[in-house]
């Protein structure tokens, strides 16, 4: 089982400002099959980028993400007051599709 | 539109058993495969397996093995997950969710794009 841990696990930061949001695998994932999802209270995750690095369909576009080798990073490049909620990474190249534990970002 | 409906919130005693349905609608259901993930309040998503509603194929989380069984009916399109011998930890809001896929001329293979739908979950309680 590919387990992933994110970091930092709260992040506390103010609209404007880049957000950088951790994932770090346990193991290769195959075929870079690693997606980023953000989830607010009372909802479902919403799907920002898949494939490591792409962009799901009506993701702004200040959404980006990047991986090398077992480390993958989303990043937000200036946050809208819509963009705190909780970040989860998920591996689904192998099976079990593992989720990294979350990673909350929180208005300062 | 592309969505998945699920069934309403469920309140269960200890030991016994719950099976959510999840109908999908809007796309070809028997195209892409559904994956159930639970998320306990204040908890982090908890992946719990998928199913090929095609061939009915499923895989499920070391976790969950021998308790949880992914099964379809492709005529109406309905995806279940049941989940045997419940405790009081399994109370949780169950998601279904649809891993799309499809060729990509880019990568030139069949390609899997991430969960992109979700349902708007069950709430599961498991109370004595």
């Amino acid at each position: 089982e590919i387990v992933l841990t994110q970091s930092p696990g709260t992040l506390s930061l103010s609209p404007g400002e880049r957000a950088t949001l951790s994932c770090r695998a346990s193991q290769s994932v195959s075929s870079s099959y690693l997606a980023w999802y953000q989830q607010k209270p009372g909802q479902a995750p919403r799907l920002l980028v898949y494939g490591a690095s792409s962009r799901a369909t009506g993701i702004p576009d200040r959404f980006s993400g990047s991986e090398s080798g077992t480390d993958f990073t989303l990043t937000i490049s200036r946050l809208e007051p819509e963009d705190f909620a909780v970040y989860y990474c998920q591996q689904y190249g192998n099976s079990p599709y593992t989720f990294g534990q979350g990673t909350k970002l929180e208005i300062k | 539109q592309v969505q998945l409906v699920q069934s309403g919130a469920e309140v269960k005693k200890p030991g016994a058993s719950v099976k959510v349905s999840c109908k999908a609608s809007g796309y070809t259901f028997t195209s892409h495969h559904i994956n159930w993930v639970r998320q306990a309040t204040g908890e982090g998503l908890e992946w719990m397996g998928w199913m090929n509603p095609n061939s009915g194929n499923t895989g499920y989380a070391q976790k969950f093995q021998g308790r949880v069984t992914l099964t379809r009916d492709t005529s109406i399109s309905t995806a279940y997950m049941e989940l045997s011998s419940l405790r009081s930890e399994d109370t949780a809001v169950y998601y279904c969710a649809r891993l799309s896929s499809g060729w990509s001329s880019q990568a030139g293979y069949y390609y899997y794009y991430g969960v992109d739908v979700w349902g708007q979950g069950t709430t599961v309680t498991v109370s004595s």
